[in-house]
């Protein structure tokens, strides 16, 4: 596997499931983020980690929990999840977080919430 | 919250044409970036632009940062099939935050 892999590529589930979206970045990058993807919004920032840190946390809903174990994984665990949540979510890495670095974008999980 | 207003929202155009893209905006960034998502996959970076006023070319892509550092184009010539997409801008703020725009969403016909 080469660069930002997320699975799964396709989520349908409940209003009631609790369900986790995994990414993995076999970069070597230090600073990994959570984006959501809506049709009718820009792109947004959720959460941003640093050397598996959490430094930023956009005033995201507590029914998206972020973990990241190692500098290479991140997780989202969802629970309680809204329609209007349903979204593509799409990871990304770069090498550190500072001004300048380049960040390398998986191809997203589509979540669809029922 | 940063918003980057781009324009046009959806171009159809006939393979060959040109055309421009921009992205507005009334906050000042670090950097602007320019994006590139095809169906299915995440954005892919075509370029970073830091100084006012600095130009850049990518073979046919354009791109410019202007003079206050707010505001982006991106212009296209001779455009190709290839080319389909949608295209984000995203300018930088602070440590690596990036606030993207709304998207154009581009489609070239053969």
């Amino acid at each position: 596997e080469t660069g930002v892999t997320q699975t799964p590529r396709h989520l349908v589930m409940g209003m009631t499931n609790k369900k986790s979206l995994k990414c993995e970045q076999h970069l070597g990058h230090n600073a990994m983020y959570w984006y959501k993807q809506s049709a009718k919004k820009p792109l947004e920032l959720m959460f941003v980690y640093s050397l598996e840190e959490r430094v930023e946390n956009n005033s995201v809903p507590s029914r998206f929990s972020p973990e990241c174990p190692n500098s290479s994984h991140l997780f989202l665990h969802l629970h309680t999840l809204q329609p209007e949540d349903s979204a593509l979510y799409l990871c990304a890495s770069s090498q550190a977080r500072y001004a300048g670095n380049e960040q390398f974008f998986g191809p997203g999980t589509r979540l669809t919430v029922l | 919250t940063q918003l980057l207003e781009q324009s046009p929202q959806f171009l159809s155009i006939q393979e060959g044409e040109n055309l421009t893209v921009y992205c507005n905006s009334s906050s000042v960034f670090s950097s602007l970036q320019w994006y590139r998502q095809e169906p299915g996959e995440g954005p892919v970076l075509l370029v970073t632009v830091v100084t006012g006023g600095e130009v850049k070319k990518l073979k046919r892509l354009t791109f410019q940062f202007g003079d206050a550092r707010k505001d982006s184009s991106l212009h296209i010539t001779a455009a190709q099939p290839g080319d389909t997409g949608l295209y984000l801008c995203a300018g930088e703020t602070g440590a690596n935050n990036l606030f993207f725009g709304t998207g154009t969403r581009l489609t070239v016909i053969p």
